[in-house]
């Protein structure tokens, strides 16, 4: 049962526009987003997070947009640049307010992002 | 400041054999994730620990793994007897607040022949 789902695999852009990068979920408890980015043969690094108590989040030329209704959320990358072709990964928390499943990530399959110059 | 380290990058075993894959969190983080990554499953929490107890182990695939942390500075995941399905790269990570913002190392490739 995959609880943070992200639908394409991959993702062709230009660089200088925009790219978007979707993710849905299905728990309810999740209220605590992350998208990271990953290189190839290095970790994770953190991007961008989102609290379930907004709706966006912005950080220079990334922003992550949430919507709870839908459970869907997305990560927009503009002016896109060569330089961020990389895996990105969304991730989701329950309960980190609550102290309950508190430091459980629970991440998706990524999207592999590839900008052309 | 250093990262997180992982020791060793990167690990050929055969099947049957033990593997000890190590890491050592960013100094002051107090909690510490393993995490496995596969293309089969994508990246899956193994375990994680808070202040050096482990709090949630239900990730971890069967009692051939387990994972220990002596002290806040140095972790250790074992695989006894490994197998070739335990093939992936194996992620380490630390924060100072669980669930948000957690720093990885460069991952260990693990490959069981």
């Amino acid at each position: 049962d995959q609880q943070v789902k992200q639908n394409s695999p991959s993702l062709s852009v230009q660089e200088g526009r925009i790219s978007i990068l979707n993710c849905d979920y299905t728990n309810s408890m999740f209220d605590y987003f992350l998208w990271y980015k990953k290189y190839p043969a290095e970790g994770p690094t953190f991007l961008i997070s989102i609290s379930s108590i907004k709706d966006k989040n912005e950080d220079g030329r990334f922003t992550v947009f949430l919507n709870k209704s839908a459970k869907h959320l997305s990560l927009h990358i503009v002016p896109s640049q060569p330089g961020d072709s990389a895996v990105y990964f969304c991730a989701a928390s329950a309960g980190t307010r609550r102290g309950t499943s508190y430091g459980k990530l629970t991440f998706g399959q990524g999207t592999i992002l590839t900008v052309h110059p | 400041d250093a990262g997180v380290i992982q020791s060793p990058r990167h690990e050929v075993t055969e099947m049957g054999q033990e593997v000890t894959l190590r890491c050592k969190p960013i100094s002051g983080h107090d909690y510490l994730f393993w995490y496995r990554q596969t293309m089969m499953r994508g990246l899956e929490l193994l375990i994680y620990f808070n202040n050096n107890v482990p709090i949630d182990d239900s990730g971890m695939p069967e009692d051939r793994f387990s994972a220990k942390m002596p002290n806040a500075s140095f972790s250790t995941l074992k695989i006894q007897p490994s197998e070739p399905r335990d093939s992936a790269v194996y992620f380490c990570a630390s924060s100072t607040v669980g669930g948000s913002e957690q720093y990885f190392g460069p991952g260990t490739r693990l490959t069981v022949t």
